[in-house]
């Protein structure tokens, strides 16, 4: 069955400091995989995407994020963090049906510190 | 525009009481969702629809119903409301396409349940 494994449930970083979140996935097959992120009291905004295809995948605000068959990993990373980044970042795998559905991990609250 | 919206934003209810939580999309998607967030837990999805009349269990449907009358209209229904129930609540919508399993949420509905 597919699911999504974020093991840091909190991370802390240094304004200015480069970001790496982590996301492991199960699927069986060639996944689908999305980084939505969550700011306070909102829902859930897309970041970026993976198809099959170049396994570095461009996101918006200067996010990006890898993804390793090998590893069964799909990690996000951002070179300098902004305050306006401070929010919870989720990862997610599409079962890839027409029905489109979605198995999100716990999620990952970040914390920017000045 | 928001292109889904979900009502009402906050709800307080009592125990055994009837709830009604609607969503209306206007990104005429034929896919949507509702998910439960919770603390820990991530999303985990309640109900889904791939289409005006259709309902799908998702992986916690014990105690919810769905309702799908339009295209635009998908509604989680919760008849006998319990405390367990109290949880943050997001309604999405997805294209059913191959090239895009993405999916677009709503800003969300606090429910408490007394």
């Amino acid at each position: 069955a597919q699911s999504v494994t974020q093991p840091d449930a909190r991370v802390t970083v240094s304004e200015g400091a480069s970001l790496q979140l982590r996301c492991k996935y199960s699927y069986f097959g060639t996944p689908y995989l999305f980084w939505y992120v969550q700011y306070p009291r909102q829902g859930l905004q897309l970041l970026l995407k993976y198809y099959p295809g170049d396994p570095v995948v461009q996101g918006v605000n200067g996010f990006e994020a890898e993804f390793s068959k090998s590893n069964s990993s799909f990690h996000l990373r951002k070179a300098s963090v902004h305050w306006s980044d401070w929010a919870v970042y989720f990862c997610a795998v599409s079962e890839g049906s027409n029905y489109n559905v979605l198995y999100f991990g716990s999620g990952t609250k970040l914390t920017v510190e000045p | 525009e928001a292109a889904v919206t979900q009502s009402p934003r906050n709800k307080v209810a009592v125990t055994g009481g009837k709830v009604t939580l609607s969503c209306n999309q206007t990104n005429n998607h034929n896919n949507m969702y509702w998910y439960r967030q919770d603390t820990g837990h991530g999303l985990r999805l309640i109900h889904y629809s791939y289409g005006a009349g259709s309902t799908e269990k998702g992986d916690i449907p014990d105690g919810y119903k769905a309702s799908r009358p339009s295209q635009e209209n998908f509604s989680l229904i919760l008849e006998l409301a319990t405390p367990s129930q109290t949880s943050v609540y997001f309604c999405a919508s997805g294209v059913r396409d191959w090239r895009s399993y993405e999916q677009y949420f709503g800003p969300g509905t606090r429910l408490t349940v007394l």
